[in-house]
């Protein structure tokens, strides 16, 4: 069955530097990945969609990079802040079927 | 808009008994699930629903029950709680089908504690 790996541990980063998580999968071929920020109580909200035919996709301080051959995506934060602190998610689905998989998430904690 | 509406947001059940918790969206939308979010493990599919009348089984199906009279509503029942259903819920609902990858809009959440 498919498996989606995000790392588990927390990262503390600075303020103002870029944060980069990753979200490494096995045993699929999606055909596009999204990710999502999860605060405290509350339930993900989603920031991003990349395609498996885009290498890169940018929002304002986001960047998302999807590389099918590594079977991995990176999510960039760049000049990040506090207000930054959340766990964020990684998902991934196929347009030819409705299940959608997530990881189980990474928290990233912004220090000013 | 009120977006995607789940109550209640917690719940004690003693082992054995049935609930249901419910869900409502009033973004028209077709697509509708159920997740449970446990330590660790990240979200996993429970239900879901592509239209009024349609529904499928996700990846933890087992112990739940769901039935999408309406567009709008899309209940989660729980036929004989067991603790290992304790968890939170999440119902989330899209535009279309996750096949078409549009983004997924989340409730709140319901916290359930199973003794």
């Amino acid at each position: 069955s498919q498996k989606i790996e995000q790392n588990s541990e927390a990262l503390n980063i600075q303020e103002g530097k870029t944060a980069t998580l990753t979200c490494n999968y096995t045993n699929y071929s999606p055909a596009y990945l999204q990710w999502y920020r999860q605060d405290p109580g509350r339930g993900p909200v989603f920031l991003l969609l990349i395609r498996e035919n885009e290498k890169e996709k940018r929002k304002e301080r986001l960047k998302v990079t999807f590389d099918t051959t590594l079977k991995q995506s990176l999510f960039h934060i760049t000049a990040s802040q506090p207000a930054d602190s959340a766990t964020y998610l990684c998902a991934l689905g196929s347009f030819n079927f409705n299940k959608f998989y997530f990881g189980s998430g990474t928290k990233l904690n912004v220090k000013p | 808009n009120a977006g995607v509406t789940q109550t209640p947001k917690f719940q004690v059940l003693k082992t054995g008994q049935s609930m249901t918790l419910q869900c409502a969206q009033d973004m028209n939308h077709e697509y509708m699930s159920w997740y449970r979010q446990d330590p660790g493990m990240g979200l996993r599919l429970i239900h879901y629903s592509v239209g009024a009348g349609i529904t499928d089984q996700g990846e933890v199906p087992n112990g739940y029950n769901v039935s999408r009279s309406t567009t709008e509503d899309f209940p989660l029942r729980l036929l004989s709680a067991a603790p290992s259903q304790t968890s939170v819920y999440f119902c989330a609902s899209s535009s279309s089908g996750t096949g078409r990858g549009t983004e997924a809009f989340f409730g709140q959440g319901t916290r359930l504690t199973v003794v």
